[in-house]
């Protein structure tokens, strides 16, 4: 089946930690993209990336970084700068090459700081 | 900056009616699409429904359509013949023109209820 994993489902943090969030596709899709969805509220761009070896920041990037060494993986590490991480992270992929770029959704991780 | 607005936190509606969503936006593009995406219990987020901007003719998937008012920029969606399984959180999406894939504006989200 095609589609989006993101691994763990849940994950604990201790303050002053770094933990990193995966996600990996294999829809074949050229781009990824991370979200952040707090209470009541809709979702947040945080890096987005078109392409193997490129990445850009979103609106909320700081404390986040990511890479992308392969086009199936995009994984997302929460650093110790980041200030208030408690919060639902989603990853997205969509295909460049056909309009409109509809982006399609992991099942999410759920983050928590201790 | 592109802002994406639902007025409404929370609809409810009976089982079998019709009920509509709101969502205006804000942006200074001509070329954009927007998305309906629905958010059940499970936190999985669904596609429901999308519109490119330079189509007049209004989006259709089944029991959902959209209202598109491009000059009142405006996009709201219209669910009839209500289910208990529509009952979700509805999230209101913009996507510039870009050169490539660009990351989506959502609104806040109108949380609505379906009851039997």
């Amino acid at each position: 089946d095609g589609g989006i994993t993101q691994s763990p489902k849940y994950l604990f943090r201790k303050e002053g930690q770094n933990v990193t969030l995966s996600c990996e596709q294999n829809l074949n899709h050229d781009a990824m993209y991370w979200y952040r969805q707090d209470p009541g509220q809709g979702l947040r761009l945080i890096y987005y990336s078109q392409i193997v070896n490129d990445f850009q920041k979103g609106d909320i990037a700081e404390g986040y970084s990511v890479s992308r060494e392969k086009k199936e993986s995009f994984p997302l590490t929460v650093t110790s700068a980041q200030k208030n991480p408690t919060a639902f992270y989603l990853c997205a992929s969509s295909a460049r090459d056909r309009a409109p770029d509809t982006q399609y959704f992991g099942p999410g991780t759920r983050l928590t700081v201790l | 900056a592109q802002t994406v607005t639902q007025s409404q936190p929370e609809m409810s509606v009976q089982e079998a009616e019709t009920v509509t969503l709101s969502c205006t936006y804000d942006t200074s593009e001509s070329d954009y699409y927007l998305f309906w995406y629905k958010q059940p219990p499970s936190r999985q987020m669904i596609l429901v429904i999308r519109q490119e901007a330079y189509k007049q003719q209004n989006a259709t998937e089944n029991r959902f359509s959209v209202n598109f008012q491009k000059a009142a920029k405006s996009f709201s969606l219209k669910i009839s013949d209500s289910q208990l399984g529509d009952a979700a959180m509805y999230f209101c999406a913009y996507r510039g023109p870009g050169g490539g894939a660009d990351g989506l504006t959502f609104g806040k989200g109108t949380h609505l209820i379906i009851q039997p």
